[in-house]
């Protein structure tokens, strides 16, 4: 299976902060990647798309990137309902595996 | 709007059956491969499944941690998804979620293994 390594694991950031979360891949896996947001008892919440591509009505102070084995998620100025988890997932192989997550929370 | 709505879960012995439904609506069902996804307590997601469509011969994949024990099915007809679960563990306990190719999510429906 494909390991996700994310870094951090958790993160303290201030309203109006650019903010950068990577995810490592233990293979190539391409352009097939996501990114999601949870937030307490919510589901995860599709954002970003094969690496860069926005879902349809997020904001786009976020932005990702990379290629291959690495790739980056960014939150260019940081609002408060971005208070939440984030997660990279790779689609490439079977199974489809999730890094451990991104806990951003406010400082 | 795509609607997904997972139903079933419950509190379950270990080593009973329990089986889910994804009812969907929203989009032409059976032309989608769909998945289910699942979130221990205080962990991250993790891949359960898929079912592709009919053009893709409905196959099935599974995690390893559930293969032979799961099975998801569909019924187009009714634009439903399903996940049968046997031989139930404790560590199958979490929130169990429906997605329309990881796109869309359901608000997850939860299952409980516990004596």
């Amino acid at each position: 299976d494909i390991q996700m390594t994310q870094s951090p694991s958790s993160l303290s950031a201030s309203v109006g902060d650019r903010v950068t979360i990577t995810c490592q891949a233990s293979q190539h896996i391409g352009t097939y990647l996501n990114w999601y947001q949870q937030k307490p008892g919510k589901a995860p919440k599709l954002l970003i798309y094969d690496v860069f591509n926005l879902k349809t009505g997020v904001p786009s102070r976020f932005s990702g990137g990379g290629s291959g084995t690495h790739f980056t998620f960014t939150i260019s100025s940081l609002q408060p309902e971005d208070i939440a988890t984030y997660y990279c997932q790779q689609y490439d192989n079977l199974p489809y595996t999730f890094g451990q997550g991104t806990k951003l929370d406010s400082k | 709007e795509v609607q997904l709505v997972e139903s079933g879960g419950g509190l379950v012995q270990p080593g009973r059956s329990l089986r889910l439904s994804c009812a969907a609506s929203g989009f032409s069902f059976g032309d989608y491969a769909m998945t289910w996804v699942r979130q221990a307590p205080g962990k991250g997601p993790e891949w359960v499944g898929l079912i592709r469509n009919n053009a893709y011969g409905g196959t099935t994949e599974y995690v390893a941690s559930v293969k032979g024990r799961f099975t998801i099915s569909r019924d187009d007809s009714k634009s439903i998804v399903y996940l049968q679960m046997n031989s139930l563990r404790s560590e199958d306990t979490g929130v169990y979620y429906c997605t329309l190719m990881d796109r869309e999510w359901g608000k997850g429906t939860t299952v409980t293994v516990s004596s």
